[in-house]
C-alpha cells in the first residue's frame, strides 16, 4: 500500500540552526510529494511541494528534493527561527484512480530564542 | 476566493447530542476531503469525495458519522449521536483535478469539537 513515514519528534533547536526533516515514502506509480505546516490552532498550510523525481520544492527558506532512488523527500532549512515552531507533515498524492493524500504523522518542531 | 470554509470553528455539546458540521470547498474544486486530527491518532481521512460522490469512506468510524455533499459548494459531516471520544479537530479540505493536473490539498480552518 501507499505510507509515508517521518521522523519521530519533537525536534528542538535553537535559533538559526540547521534542520532537517526525514520523510520517506512508499507507493505505486509516481506520486506528488508534498510538504505542509501546521500552526498551532490552525488548518495545515502547503509548504512545497514536487511532482516528479528531481524536483526541488521551496519555500519560506524550506527545500525538500523528490528522490525516486531513496523514495525519499526529506525537508531541509538553512537557519531556522522562532517563528517556524509548528508541526509539519509530508504527504503523497497518487495519481491512481481516487487521487487519494497519504500524510505521515507529523513532527513537531520547536525552535528556541 | 477566501479559501476553504468551515463552521462552526468551535462546537460543544452533550454526549448523545446530534452535531452537523459544515464546509465550503474553493469554488472549482472537485475534490474535498474530511479528515479527524487528535494526540492519539493523529490526522485521519474520514471520507472523500470527487464530483459531489463518495469514493472512499472506508475512514467513517462507525455509522453514527455520515457525510453528504449535495453540491459542489457544500458538504456537511453528521455525528448522531455524538460521543466523547469523537472529540477532536474535524478538517475540511479541497483540491483540484482539472486538465488532469491533481494540485495540493487546501485545508479550512478547521472545527474543534468537544462532546462532554
Amino acid at each position: 500500500g501507499n505510507s509515508v513515514t517521518q521522523m519521530e519528534g519533537p525536534v528542538t533547536l535553537s535559533e538559526e540552526a540547521f534542520l532537517t526533516i526525514n520523510c520517506t515514502y512508499t507507493a505505486t506509480g509516481y506520486p506528488s510529494l508534498f510538504w505542509y505546516v501546521q500552526y498551532p490552532g490552525e488548518g495545515l498550510q502547503l509548504l512545497l511541494k514536487a511532482t516528479k523525481a528531481d524536483d526541488k520544492g521551496s519555500n519560506k527558506g524550506f527545500e525538500a528534493t523528490y528522490r525516486k532512488e531513496t523514495t525519499s523527500f526529506h525537508l531541509e532549512k538553512g537557519s531556522v527561527q522562532v517563528s517556524d515552531s509548528a508541526v509539519y507533515f509530508c504527504a503523497l498524492r497518487r495519481r491512481d484512480y481516487g487521487q487519494n493524500f497519504v500524510f505521515g504523522p507529523g513532527t513537531r518542531l520547536s525552535v528556541l530564542p | 476566493d477566501a479559501g476553504v470554509i468551515q463552521s462552526p470553528r468551535h462546537e460543544v455539546t452533550e454526549m448523545g447530542q446530534e452535531v452537523t458540521l459544515r464546509c465550503k470547498p474553493i469554488s472549482g474544486h472537485d475534490y474535498l476531503f474530511w479528515y479527524r486530527q487528535t494526540m492519539m491518532r493523529g490526522l485521519e481521512l474520514l471520507i472523500y469525495f470527487n464530483n459531489n460522490v463518495p469514493i472512499d469512506d472506508s475512514g467513517m468510524p462507525e455509522d453514527r458519522f455520515s457525510a453528504k455533499m449535495p453540491n459542489a459548494s457544500f458538504s456537511t459531516l453528521k455525528i448522531q449521536p455524538s460521543e466523547p471520544r469523537d472529540s477532536a479537530v474535524y478538517f475540511c479540505a479541497s483540491s483540484s483535478s482539472l486538465g488532469r493536473i491533481y494540485t495540493e490539498a487546501f485545508f479550512g480552518q478547521g472545527t474543534r469539537l468537544t462532546v462532554v
